[in-house]
């Protein structure tokens, strides 16, 4: 039940684009969206619960796919800071059991001067 | 400012010593995570609990052991640390529901010598 994160590593020059994918074998009920810098703890960045649904802040937005089954991070005109790890963070419908995440093993984000 | 606290940045412990690592949430929040992060692997589950007593297995319980006596701090125990459980130890909380945040302590960094 994993979500599979793609791709595994980028790198970027400061102003480009990246997309980050967070997709699952089956329907959720939500995606969360997480940023860690290295030697930091992971932090919030937003939740998509609605099928269709995008939102955004800043140059960050993110998307969940009509089948809810897939959710795309899009980092704008990328900033020195953006550089970290993004974890997706899973909510599969399981009626009773609406306490754990399962998380994606990570895509490692790098933005170069 | 919500805040989940860990007792330790660093720890460095002995083969076979009896490990504590502590979290506390001022956010009164039903669950807390207790999750193992190594290069690579991602955040992989050790134990939750859903309310104070009460806990359950995560995806890789072996070797651990948790308490949760009051509903702000959540400990988790190596009952006979070995070197393979050297990693970062991270701690969540969040209140139950797909749309709500997991909030993450800073980390502790545990080396099993």
């Amino acid at each position: 039940q994993q979500p599979v994160q793609s791709p595994q590593a980028v790198i970027l020059r400061e102003g480009e684009d990246a997309v980050i994918n967070c997709s699952s074998s089956k329907a959720l009920y939500s995606v969360h969206w997480y940023r860690q810098k290295h030697g930091e703890a992971p932090v919030f960045l937003m939740i998509l619960l609605k099928g269709g649904e995008q939102k955004g802040h800043d140059k960050i937005s993110a998307s969940f796919n009509e089948k809810k089954q897939q959710s795309s991070l899009y980092l704008t005109a990328s900033q020195l800071s953006y550089s970290g790890t993004y974890f997706c963070g899973t909510q599969p419908y399981n009626a009773g059991n609406n306490r754990k995440l399962i998380w994606g093993l990570g895509t490692s984000l790098a933005v170069n001067p | 400012d919500v805040k989940v606290t860990q007792s330790s940045r660093y720890l460095v412990k002995r083969t076979g010593e009896k490990v504590f690592l502590e979290c506390v949430q001022d956010m009164d929040h039903e669950n807390m995570f207790w999750y193992r992060q190594d290069p690579g692997l991602g955040l992989r589950l050790i134990y939750f609990s859903y309310d104070v007593k009460m806990k359950e297995k995560g995806d890789i319980p072996e070797g651990y052991s948790v308490s949760r006596e009051k509903k702000e701090r959540f400990s988790l125990i190596l009952e006979s640390a070995s070197t393979n459980q050297t990693s970062m130890y991270l701690c969540a909380s969040r209140d139950p529901g797909g749309g709500t945040e997991a909030f993450f302590g800073q980390g502790t960094r545990l080396t099993v010598v």
